[in-house]
């Protein structure tokens, strides 16, 4: 079975630092994988979504993930954080076999001044 | 588009009303899937449709909960009688093909408290 692990349930960041999101997944076979962002009081929408091809994707707002089979990894990264990024971050797996996505628990990001 | 509708926004109700809530996907789309948040569990998928058929309901928690398609662009999830612990935010997305590739689109969810 597919499953998600996202590591930090709380990251804080100054504002202009470097913000890194864990997440490592499980899958039987090779996955789709996705970053979600969910504002307060709003839905999750995708930041970015690795399928095949490219193992680097960029997404909006300045985000990129990785993803690294050897280390069944997925992180989220963007080089200098702004106020605007503080939200919920949701790493998603897919095994392909139907039409579900499996959800981690969420990080929430939070930026210092 | 308007993107994927949920109504109401705000649900306040006593243990064991009867809730209902809704959701209308965005147009062209034949996956909708229902999701339940809250801070101890998480984002859990209760529900999904493909086709306005439901295809997979194992994360509907009791028989209190049931949820209808009748066609492509309105869906409901029904809770009854509600109890104080059905208390969260209750998401609908939907998506444009079958597939776990696709994007799902997100309503901005319906807050729940059942007192």
């Amino acid at each position: 079975a597919q499953s998600v692990t996202q590591l930090g349930s709380h990251v804080s960041v100054s504002e202009g630092a470097l913000v890194l999101l864990r997440c490592n997944y499980s899958s039987s076979v090779p996955p789709y994988l996705f970053w979600y962002v969910q504002y307060p009081n709003q839905g999750l929408q995708l930041l970015l979504k690795y399928t095949t091809g490219a193992t680097l994707v960029k997404g909006i707002n300045g985000f990129e993930a990785e993803f690294k089979k050897s280390e069944t990894s997925f992180h989220l990264t963007k080089p200098s954080a702004h106020m605007s990024d503080a939200a919920e971050y949701f790493c998603a797996v897919s095994d392909r076999t139907d039409d579900k996505i499996i959800f981690g628990k969420g990080t929430r990001l939070h930026i210092l001044p | 588009d308007a993107g994927v509708i949920q109504s109401p926004r705000h649900e306040v109700t006593e243990m064991g009303q009867e809730v209902t809530l809704r959701c209308k996907p965005i147009s062209g789309h034949n996956s909708l899937f229902w999701y339940r948040q809250t801070m101890m569990r998480g984002l859990e998928l209760l529900i999904y449709f493909n086709n306005n058929v439901p295809i997979d309901d194992s994360g509907m928690p009791e028989d209190r909960f049931s949820a209808k398609m009748p066609n492509a662009s309105f869906s409901t999830l029904k809770i009854q009688p509600s109890e104080p612990r059905d208390s969260a935010v209750y998401f609908c997305a939907s998506s444009p093909l079958g597939g776990g590739a696709y994007i799902q689109y997100f309503g901005a969810g319906t807050r729940l408290s059942v007192l």
